[in-house]
C-alpha cells in the first residue's frame, strides 16, 4: 500500500482565494482525521470521519473551513476564503478501527502558505 | 476536552545517553496512550503505545512508563543515536468512548549529538 496520500505537497495562495486540500486514505481504513500543525498550537484535530460520515467537527476553526468525504477513498478540506493565519501544515491520517490502539497513519502533509 | 502537556520543548543529548520526555493528561480514558515520531518534511509516525492498565512497555531502546494515578507518562530512549533526532509527540485519547480521537502534546524536539 502506498500509505496515506495527500495533495498538493505545497500550496501558496493569495488571501481570499479558495484552497482545496486532498487526501486518499489507506484502503480498508474506516477512520479519517484532518489535523493542522503550527509552531504555536502544535497538532490540532480539525475533524474526523467514520465510514465517510463526519463524527466530530468541533475543531474546525470557523465557517470558512469545510470537509467532505464523498467515498471511502477520498476526502477534501476546503478553506474559503483563505487568510494568512491559515498558513500551516495540514495532515490527513487514517486508522483501521476505533480506539488509539490501532494507531494512525499520517500522510506527508500539505504545507499551505497564504500571502 | 482532553488537555495534554508535554515537556521539555526541546532536548539535547549526547550519543549514547538517555533521552526522557514527559507528558501529563487530564481526562481518564481506557484506551492506548501513544508516542509519535516526526522527521522534517514527514508526517508523524507511531513509535510505541501503552495500555493504561500496565505501568511499562519496552520496545528495543524505547520504553514508555505510565503512572495512571498521577495521569502522567514518559518516553525513555536508551542509548540515544543521531538517527533519533526528531520531534516526538505524546497523545492521549480525546474522549472516553474509544472513538480513536487523539489529542497531541505540543511536541519535543530532540537533538542527539554525535
Amino acid at each position: 500500500d502506498a500509505g496515506v496520500i495527500q495533495s498538493p505537497r505545497h500550496e501558496v495562495t493569495e488571501m481570499g482565494q479558495e484552497v482545496t486540500l486532498r487526501c486518499k486514505p489507506i484502503s480498508g481504513h474506516d477512520y479519517l482525521f484532518w489535523y493542522r500543525q503550527t509552531m504555536m498550537r502544535g497538532l490540532e484535530l480539525l475533524i474526523y470521519f467514520n465510514n465517510n460520515v463526519p463524527i466530530d467537527d468541533s475543531g474546525m476553526p470557523e465557517d470558512r473551513f469545510s470537509a467532505k468525504m464523498p467515498n471511502a477513498s477520498f476526502s477534501t478540506l476546503k478553506i474559503q476564503p483563505s487568510e494568512p493565519r491559515d498558513s500551516a501544515v495540514y495532515f490527513c491520517a487514517s486508522s483501521p478501527g476505533p480506539g488509539s490502539s490501532y494507531g494512525y497513519t499520517f500522510g506527508s502533509g500539505t504545507r499551505l502558505t497564504v500571502v | 476536552q482532553q488537555q495534554v502537556k508535554q515537556s521539555p520543548q526541546s532536548l539535547i543529548v549526547q550519543k549514547g545517553g538517555i533521552s526522557i520526555i514527559n507528558c501529563a493528561y487530564e481526562n481518564t480514558a481506557f484506551d492506548y496512550f501513544p508516542w509519535y515520531q516526526q522527521f522534517p518534511g514527514k508526517g508523524p509516525a507511531l513509535l510505541i503505545a501503552i495500555r493504561p492498565d500496565v505501568s511499562e512497555k519496552k520496545e528495543g531502546r524505547f520504553t514508555i512508563s505510565f503512572n495512571k494515578s498521577a495521569k502522567q507518562f514518559s518516553l525513555h530512549i536508551m542509548d540515544s543515536q543521531p538517527g533519533d533526532s526528531a520531534t516526538y509527540f505524546c497523545a492521549a485519547p480525546g474522549d472516553s468512548s474509544n472513538t480513536g480521537k487523539l489529542i497531541f502534546g505540543q511536541g519535543t524536539t530532540l537533538q542527539v549529538k554525535p
